[in-house]
């Protein structure tokens, strides 16, 4: 079964770094997310893409956050300058085009630690 | 999308039903119910959704209420594996290119032996 797959699966970086996360999305899946879930809390909503442009964001995904789809299978969220609060697991997730109950595919997550 | 309630935890033996609760009174017409879960940090998995109608899958049995305003995912054996937090999402269709999901903070369920 085709399942999305994301790298690395844990990151550390310092503060003010740059961190870029990788996501294969499901091979025929057209629209692609980001959530994040914060050690504890509940899984947050970050940006949805589609057609290689942002559809939706949400208010955390500030001007530090973009995403790019850089080829015909990666789908990445890079985070310019991370601080301490945007330590959290990261999911991406994606659906085909078409039915309009489309089920999300998440991936296994990267843990994101900012020191 | 509508919003919704669940209890926070639940336990349930090893091998026996587990009904998991989920009221959405404020569900509209075109809503769907969804029902996703999240074993220990891994990302949530698709379980089952539905409309108006009683759904079953390979996973589990989705109930909806005839008014809609409350729903009951069903577990018919719960095993060890099955411990983990279970989320019900109303949502409405898709349409054009959106379709966050909203993520509540669901029932943890575990499955004792």
């Amino acid at each position: 079964e085709p399942e999305v797959t994301q790298t690395p699966s844990h990151q550390v970086t310092q503060m003010g770094q740059e961190v870029i996360l990788r996501c294969v999305p499901i091979s025929n899946h057209l629209y692609f997310y980001w959530y994040r879930q914060i050690l504890g809390q509940k899984v947050e909503f970050l940006v949805s893409f589609y057609n290689n442009e942002i559809s939706e964001k949400s208010e955390i995904f500030d001007d530090q956050f973009s995403v790019e789809r850089p080829d015909g299978s990666n789908f990445t969220l890079k985070i310019r300058s991370t601080k301490l609060e945007d330590s959290a697991m990261y999911f991406c997730a994606s659906r085909r085009q078409g039915a309009s109950t489309d089920t999300q595919y998440f991936g296994p997550g990267t843990r994101l630690t900012v020191l | 999308d509508a919003k919704t309630t669940q209890p926070p935890s639940m336990d349930c033996a090893e091998g026996r039903a587990a009904n998991l609760p989920c009221n959405h009174s404020t569900i509209s017409g075109n809503e769907y119910v969804y029902w996703y879960r999240q074993i220990h940090s891994q990302g949530p998995q698709y379980i089952i959704h539905g409309l108006k109608n009683n759904e079953t899958n390979e996973m589990a049995s989705l109930i909806i209420t005839e008014d809609r305003k409350s729903s009951t995912l069903i577990l018919p054996h719960a095993t060890l594996r099955d411990t983990a937090v279970y989320y019900c999402i109303v949502r409405g269709h898709y349409g054009g290119s959106q379709g966050n999901l909203i993520f509540g903070k669901g029932t943890k369920l575990s499955v004792k032996p």
